[in-house]
């Protein structure tokens, strides 16, 4: 059975810091996502990594992926407010399902 | 083009009684994901459909709970007898493809309760 494991699973952080947060999953795997989810809303989708080494980057966030590692980064630059919401990552298997990370719950202080 | 559209968006049941929840996927999907989100988890599969057929129903509870997504209409989620722990919310995601590459786009969820 397909395990994706988030860390941290809380964090704050400071307006201005850079941080990273870390997906790890157990089996093959070459399709991951990142996913945003705001307060009692629904999942905004912010990366597809579909392949080794593939790096996103939007705004002040960048994904990666390495497949051989069976890990992916979120990595957070000089934060800001906007940013406090839960990420999620999922990793796609055969037959379409996503199984989905723990979230991690960032919240960014002034 | 509209997003996927889940109705209602809130839904308050008495345990015993039946809940459907309603997904309609964005134009030229044809492949529909449910999901469920218990409070302060993520989210946990349920069932995957292309239209009149299920293709994976390996996270649908055993008993109460059913599937759907007729030729013509949204798909639907059926909940029968509720109970409290049935309370969470229930997202609904579709694709136009299904497996390598595929992005699937999420409704805004129902969120059942159930007293």
């Amino acid at each position: 059975e397909l395990k994706v494991e988030q860390n941290p699973l809380f964090l704050s952080m400071q307006e201005g810091k850079n941080y990273t947060i870390y997906c790890n999953y157990s089996t093959t795997s070459d399709r991951l996502y990142w996913y945003r989810q705001d307060p009692g809303k629904s999942l905004e989708s912010l990366f597809v990594l579909l392949s080794n080494g593939a790096v996103k980057q939007e705004g002040r966030l960048m994904a990666s992926l390495d497949t051989k590692a069976r890990l992916s980064t979120l990595h957070i630059t000089a934060a800001v407010h906007d940013l406090s919401a839960t990420y999620f990552c999922a990793v796609g298997t055969s037959g379409s399902r996503l199984t989905f990370g723990e979230g991690t719950q960032l919240t960014v202080n002034p | 083009n509209a997003g996927v559209m889940q109705n209602p968006r809130h839904l308050v049941r008495r345990r015993g009684q039946e809940a459907r929840l309603r997904c309609s996927p964005m134009k030229g999907h044809s492949h529909v994901y449910w999901y469920r989100q218990l409070p302060e988890e993520g989210l946990k599969f349920m069932v995957y459909l292309q239209k009149e057929n299920i293709i994976d129903e390996s996270g649908m509870p055993k008993e109460r709970f059913s599937a759907e997504f007729p030729k013509e209409g949204p798909s639907i989620l059926r909940i029968q007898q509720v109970v409290r722990g049935d309370s969470a919310a229930y997202f609904c995601a579709s694709s136009p493809i299904a497996g390598q590459g595929n992005e699937q786009y999420f409704g805004p969820g129902t969120r059942l309760t159930v007293t």
